[in-house]
C-alpha cells in the first residue's frame, strides 16, 4: 500500500470492553511502533517490533494491553476490559530499518477510542 | 527520567511572518531528535538531527540542533496558512527504541 493504515478509524466502547485495533504497516518495513495520544499532548511510546519480535514493551500502561505481529507485518494492538483513561488515539508508525532510531518514522491515520 | 518540553505551547501569527519554534531535551545516550508536523492525525516527518550545528533547510522550513545546550529550534519563514498544525519535537537514544515526544508547540497562521 502506499503508506500505513489502521482501522478502525473511530471505536466507542463500552467501558470494561475489549478491543482490537489493526495497523497495517507500509509493505516491507522492518520496525513497527504503537503510540497513545491524548489530548493536546504528544504521542506516547507504547511498544515496538522487529519484525514478529516485540523488542520493547516498556510504555504498555498495564497488563491489560497487549500487541502483536505475529507475521511481521501486520500488528494488533490489544486492550482488555477498557477504561475511561483508555480514550485516547493510538496511532502506528512503521519505518524501514533495523535500527529504529536512525530512520524516519511513516505514520498511519490513528484510531480514535472513546470509552463511555 | 528522559523528557522533551516544547515552547511556546502555541502561536497565532500572520502570513508571511517567521517563526522559532524551540525543543529543548534532557536525554540519556542522546542519538537524535526529530521534527514532525500534525495536521489532522498522522504526524509527517519534516527533519532528523544528529550532529549540531548542521542546520537542514527544506523549503520555508529549517532547524538546527545544539548539543551541548540540549536544544533545536524549527524556522518557518514568510509562513502560510498551510503551515498551521502542532509541531512535535522528539528524540531517539542509543540502545532503546523509544520515540520521547514533546507536547507540541500549536501554530495557527492567519490569513
Amino acid at each position: 500500500g502506499a503508506g500505513v493504515s489502521q482501522s478502525p478509524r473511530y471505536k466507542v466502547a463500552k467501558r470494561g470492553q475489549d478491543v482490537a485495533l489493526r495497523c497495517d504497516p507500509i509493505s516491507g518495513h522492518v520496525s513497527l511502533f504503537w503510540y497513545q495520544q491524548a489530548l493536546g499532548q504528544g504521542p506516547e511510546f507504547l511498544t515496538y517490533f522487529q519484525n514478529e519480535a516485540q523488542l520493547d514493551k516498556s510504555g504498555l500502561p498495564s497488563d491489560r494491553f497487549f500487541a502483536e505481529r505475529p507475521e511481521g507485518s501486520v500488528s494488533t494492538l490489544k486492550i482488555q476490559r477498557t477504561q475511561q483513561e483508555d480514550s485516547a488515539v493510538y496511532l502506528c508508525a512503521s519505518s524501514p530499518g533495523r535500527v529504529a532510531a536512525s530512520y524516519e518514522q511513516y505514520f498511519g491515520p490513528g484510531t480514535r477510542l472513546t470509552v463511555t | 527520567e528522559d523528557k522533551v518540553v516544547q515552547s511556546p505551547l502555541s502561536l497565532v501569527v500572520h502570513e508571511g511572518d517567521t517563526v522559532t519554534l524551540n525543543c529543548s531535551y534532557e536525554v540519556t545516550n542522546f542519538r537524535s531528535l526529530l521534527w514532525y508536523k500534525q495536521e489532522k492525525k498522522a504526524p509527517t516527518f519534516l527533519f532528523m538531527l544528529t550532529s549540531s550545528g548542521i542546520e537542514k533547510k527544506s523549503g520555508r522550513l529549517s532547524s538546527i540542533l545544539d548539543k551541548k545546550e540540549l536544544f533545536s529550534i524549527l524556522n518557518i519563514t514568510a509562513t502560510q496558512t498551510g503551515d498551521s498544525a502542532v509541531y512535535l519535537c522528539a528524540t531517539t537514544t542509543s540502545g532503546t527504541y523509544k520515540y520521547i515526544f514533546g507536547t507540541g508547540t500549536r501554530l495557527k497562521v492567519l490569513a
